[in-house]
């Protein structure tokens, strides 16, 4: 079965503070995606990332990095010189071609909270 | 439109009613989804469309649940004789469709806040 888990329910860090959120898959298809939402207050999910499961470079998009690692599941975002604005509920997410549709599993979400 | 639109964006309606929640995609975007996103569950899936083939069906949480998708564009979610545990927020995504592009970006509507009293 397909799974994402997201072991940190909430995590509160000071500004400028750098701050990682796990995230671990399941999936017995050997073609996957592997995708990063960030849910702000206003409610919509905003794309942030996708990873292709042939792809293990790790990205770097100004102050969000992500590193994925098949040989322990893991797909984990980090936020370096984190913000104010970065404050929201970040999800990750599990889509698996092999079954023919972008259909999303995601994980319980992680709550960020960034203090001034 | 620019984005997924979904109406209405709070929906308050007593128990054993039912409802219609709506969902504009962006054109031009042949696959849609709906997800539910209740307290302590997460995000979870109901139902993807496909341009013309047959809706995987396979998240619906009961009978209660439909959704069409007319056109190819619009889509209706709706809920029949309401029940408590149906409040939620109702989130519907769109993406360029499937294939080599099966999972592409889905952009999400801003969803609707459902609330059965």
């Amino acid at each position: 079965a397909q799974k994402v888990t997201q072991a940190q329910t909430e995590i509160s860090v000071v500004e400028k503070e750098d701050v990682t959120l796990d995230c671990v898959y399941e999936t017995r298809d050997t073609t996957y995606y592997l995708f990063w939402y960030k849910q702000p207050p206003s409610g919509e999910l905003v794309f942030l990332i996708r990873r292709n499961s042939f792809d293990e470079q790790n990205e770097i998009s100004g102050r969000y990095s992500w590193n994925f690692q098949k040989s322990t599941s893991s797909f984990n975002f980090t936020i370096t010189a984190s913000q104010v604005v970065d404050s929201a509920v970040y999800f990750c997410a599990l889509s698996e071609r092999a079954r023919g549709t972008g259909k999303l599993i995601f994980g319980q979400g992680t709550t960020l909270q960034v203090k001034p | 439109g620019a984005g997924v639109s979904q109406s209405p964006s709070n929906k308050v309606t007593e128990k054993g009613k039912d409802v219609e929640l709506r969902c504009d995609p962006i054109s031009g975007h042949t696959a849609l989804y709906w997800y539910r996103q209740s307290l302590g569950q997460g995000l979870e899936f109901l139902i993807y469309f496909q341009g013309n083939s047959a809706p995987d069906k396979s998240g619906l949480p009961s009978d209660r649940f439909s959704a069409e998708r007319t056109g190819g564009s619009v889509s209706t979610l709706t809920i029949q004789r309401t029940q408590q545990e149906d409040s939620a927020v109702y989130l519907c995504a769109s993406s360029i469709g499937q294939g080599a592009v099966s999972a592409t970006e889905a952009f999400f509507g801003q969803g609707t806040r459902l609330t059965v009293v």
